[in-house]
């Protein structure tokens, strides 16, 4: 069993649609999250970053986390075709090694 | 003005041969790692390089040898490829170690193809 675990989709949605992306962890001493979006042939990314639990909002996009059921979340509200990509999230316990999930990929139709 | 750059773009070679992968950033950061992503997304450490000191070293084939001639650069060298070494190779780089670093920024990947 993968420490991080993410369906990989896709998930196929219509332009305006709100976007739910999730991720379930093992590790408990996971302490920072983050989503990272990546474009087909390019490199991840930064989208948000979360510290322990909580809600973060960016624009469009908020990301939460659930620490009691270790389960974290980004939504996309008002999504956009620019929007389709691969969403992957990540996490660590503070030091230098991140984990990531097996990204989900997201397709926004106009 | 490239952050993370990597060499070369796309690289198809015979199984047995030896290749390397170049990275170079200008962002000025200490640390530097290269990434393994397979062909279902999955993203995975395999080095991280801190000011040119090996800091992670996840399970990977001796095959596979980084070098960090200064803290800008970090190189990676495969020998005798098999096929299951085909996959993307990223190189990312981040400010600091010991502080979270969830600011890793990637370079666009190198494509290596194994026949």
């Amino acid at each position: 069993q993968k420490e991080v675990e993410q369906d990989p989709g896709p998930l196929s949605v219509p332009e305006g649609a709100i976007v739910s992306l999730n991720c379930t962890y093992s590790n408990s001493a996971f302490q920072y999250f983050m989503w990272y979006r990546q474009y087909s042939r390019k490199g991840p990314e930064l989208l948000m970053y979360t510290y322990s639990s909580g809600n973060k909002e960016d624009g469009r996009f908020t990301a939460q986390v659930d620490k009691s059921s270790k389960y974290i979340s980004l939504f996309i509200r008002d999504s956009q075709p620019s929007d389709s990509a691969t969403y992957l999230c990540a996490m660590n316990t503070g030091f230098q090694k991140l984990v990531f999930g097996t990204g989900t990929r997201l397709l926004v139709s106009p | 003005d490239t952050a993370v750059s990597q060499t070369p773009k796309y690289l198809v070679t015979q199984m047995g041969n030896d290749k390397s992968i170049k990275c170079e950033q200008n962002l000025g950061h200490d640390t530097m790692y290269w990434y393994k992503q397979d062909s279902k997304k999955f993203l995975k450490i395999m080095f991280s390089y801190n000011n040119k000191e090996l800091i992670i070293n996840e399970t990977v084939p001796n095959r596979f040898s980084p070098k960090s001639p200064d803290k800008a650069h970090l190189n990676l060298h495969i020998n005798s490829l098999e096929l299951g070494d085909s996959a993307v190779y990223f190189c990312a780089s981040s400010q600091d170690f010991g502080t979270p670093t969830y600011e890793q920024y990637f370079g666009p990947g190198t494509r290596l193809t194994v026949t």
